[in-house]
C-alpha cells in the first residue's frame, strides 16, 4: 500500500508578495540556526545562517529573525518570484560547523504567478 | 569549487546486496556528515566527522551500515546487506567555520 509521509505545510503567495517561513526550533542550547532551500530532486542548498548572539540578519532578498525566548525562527522572502517554489527547512546547531544539524520538518513554498 | 561530489546519483540494487556510497567533500572543509531523507521521516544525520574521525554515528540505523573517511578528501557509506526499508536519498555535506554545504544526493532503490 501507499505509505503516508511527512505532512509539509505548505505556503502559497502571489508573485511579488513577500513571504514569511517559520519554524519552532527544538533545543534551548541551540546557538547556530540555518535556513536551507531544497528544489526538487536537488540537495538542500544554504540560504542564510544566524547566530544566537543575533536576533536579525539580511541578505538578498531574504531576513531571518530569531528570537531565543520563544525558540522561533523565521525566513521572510521578499518579492518572492517562482524561482523560490521549494521546500524550506530550519536547522539548528550547537557549535557552527563543527557539530552536526539537526532540520526541521520544512515547509513547502508555492509561487503563483 | 565542484561542491560536495557524490556517487553514484541513482542505485538501484536487489535486496542483500552490497552497497557503497561514495563522497568527495568541499577542498579545505574538516567536517563531513551523511544524511538520509525518506518521506517518512525526513532528513535525519546518519553519522559525522571531524578531520576524518568520526564524533557521532548514534544515527546509523545498524550493523549493516558503516562509514569511513580514509582522508581529508574522500568519504563512503556502506550498507551489507541492503534491505528494501533502505531504499532513500542518501546526502553527503562537509563545512568548514559555517553550516553545512550538501551535495546532490544518491537516490537508493532496493528492490
Amino acid at each position: 500500500g501507499e505509505s503516508v509521509g511527512l505532512h509539509l505545510p505548505t505556503l502559497s503567495v502571489q508573485e511579488g508578495d513577500n513571504s514569511i517561513i517559520n519554524c519552532a526550533y527544538s533545543n534551548s542550547a541551540s546557538d547556530y540556526f540555518i535556513w536551507y532551500k531544497q528544489e526538487s530532486g536537488k540537495g538542500p542548498q544554504f540560504i542564510i545562517d544566524i547566530r544566537s548572539n543575533m536576533d536579525k540578519r539580511q541578505g538578498q532578498r531574504v531576513t531571518v529573525l530569531l528570537n531565543k525566548t520563544v525558540k522561533h525562527l523565521s525566513l521572510q522572502i521578499a518579492a518572492t518570484q517562482p524561482g523560490d517554489s521549494a521546500v524550506y527547512f530550519c536547522a539548528e546547531s550547537l557549535d557552527t560547523g563543527r557539530r552536526a544539524l539537526t532540520f526541521g520538518s520544512g515547509t513547502r513554498l508555492q509561487v503563483q504567478p | 569549487d565542484a561542491g560536495v561530489i557524490q556517487s553514484p546519483r541513482h542505485e538501484v540494487t536487489e535486496m542483500g546486496q552490497e552497497v557503497t556510497l561514495r563522497c568527495k567533500p568541499i577542498s579545505g572543509h574538516n567536517s563531513l556528515f551523511w544524511y538520509r531523507q525518506t518521506m517518512m521521516r525526513g532528513l535525519e544525520l546518519l553519522i559525522y566527522f571531524n578531520n576524518n574521525v568520526p564524533i557521532d554515528d548514534s544515527g546509523m540505523p545498524e550493523d549493516r551500515f558503516s562509514a569511513k573517511m580514509p582522508n581529508a578528501s574522500f568519504s563512503t557509506l556502506k550498507i551489507q546487506p541492503s534491505e528494501p526499508r533502505d531504499s532513500a536519498v542518501y546526502f553527503c555535506a562537509s563545512s568548514l567555520l559555517t553550516g553545512a554545504f550538501f551535495g546532490q544526493g544518491t537516490r537508493l532503490t532496493v528492490v
